[in-house]
């Protein structure tokens, strides 16, 4: 049984589409995180959500819009895509916000043409 | 806000050799210290971590080192294999803010 799950896990797309990537832990944790992992295999913070209240908005451009219906689920919409925005997105999940590990998804690939 | 610097950016080993991946951070509040491991195509996985209140801790084949005062922390692996080849994150927190990654280590273990 998987503890977090992205879907889908490979995105291909246009410019200027609207895409989103939906992501899911069963682990009971309170915290969730999506993480942008470029070519350069840097992991950047982008948002965090606690019990469904987002705790953190790093600079990142107001076409992508998390979105956390419950603490289960954590769900990236991007609006308007660029090419820069291909990337692999990591969904993560922590035990609550003062928690220290991190169980990571098995990440979206997302490819813009 | 925390700073991790990684160093180096890639390691090349023969099977058999040691490894180290060092670290550097910037806030002196940080007291958690974890080591991630990414092999190719898949997700980051906790390896080991350490805690301020110790100078090392080791489990198997790998050890982490930690000097608070200089403010950085390295990972050791030695007689290393090929399965070991991935790449390395290092990361720091104080636990009231999330993690801050380093840029990551290529490790590459050669036959």
């Amino acid at each position: 049984d998987t503890a977090v799950s992205q879907t889908p896990k490979y995105l291909v797309t246009q410019m200027g589409n609207d895409k989103s990537i939906k992501c899911e832990q069963n682990l009971g944790h309170d915290t969730m995180y999506w993480y942008k992992q470029d070519s350069k295999k840097f992991l950047k913070i982008m948002f965090s959500y606690n019990n469904k209240e987002l705790i953190i908005n790093e600079t990142v451009p107001n076409r992508f819009s998390p979105k956390s219906p419950d603490k289960a689920h954590l769900n990236l919409h991007i609006n308007s895509l660029e090419l820069g925005d291909s990337a692999v997105y990591f969904c993560a999940s922590s035990q609550d916000w003062g928690a220290r590990v991190l169980t990571f998804g098995a990440g979206s690939r997302l490819t813009v043409l | 806000g925390e700073n991790v610097e990684q160093h180096p950016s890639t390691l090349s080993v023969q099977e058999g050799d040691s490894a180290v991946i060092k670290c550097t951070y910037s806030d002196s509040a940080s007291n958690y210290f974890p080591w991630y491991k990414q092999e190719l195509g898949k997700r980051p996985q906790l390896i080991i971590d350490i805690r301020s209140n110790v100078g090392e801790k080791k489990d198997q084949r790998i050890a982490v080192t930690l000097n608070k005062t200089a403010k950085h922390f390295s990972l050791h692996i030695t007689e290393t294999q090929p399965e070991d080849s991935a790449v390395y994150f290092c990361a720091a927190t104080s636990g009231y803010s999330t993690l801050t990654f380093g840029k990551g280590t290529m490790l590459l273990v050669s036959p």
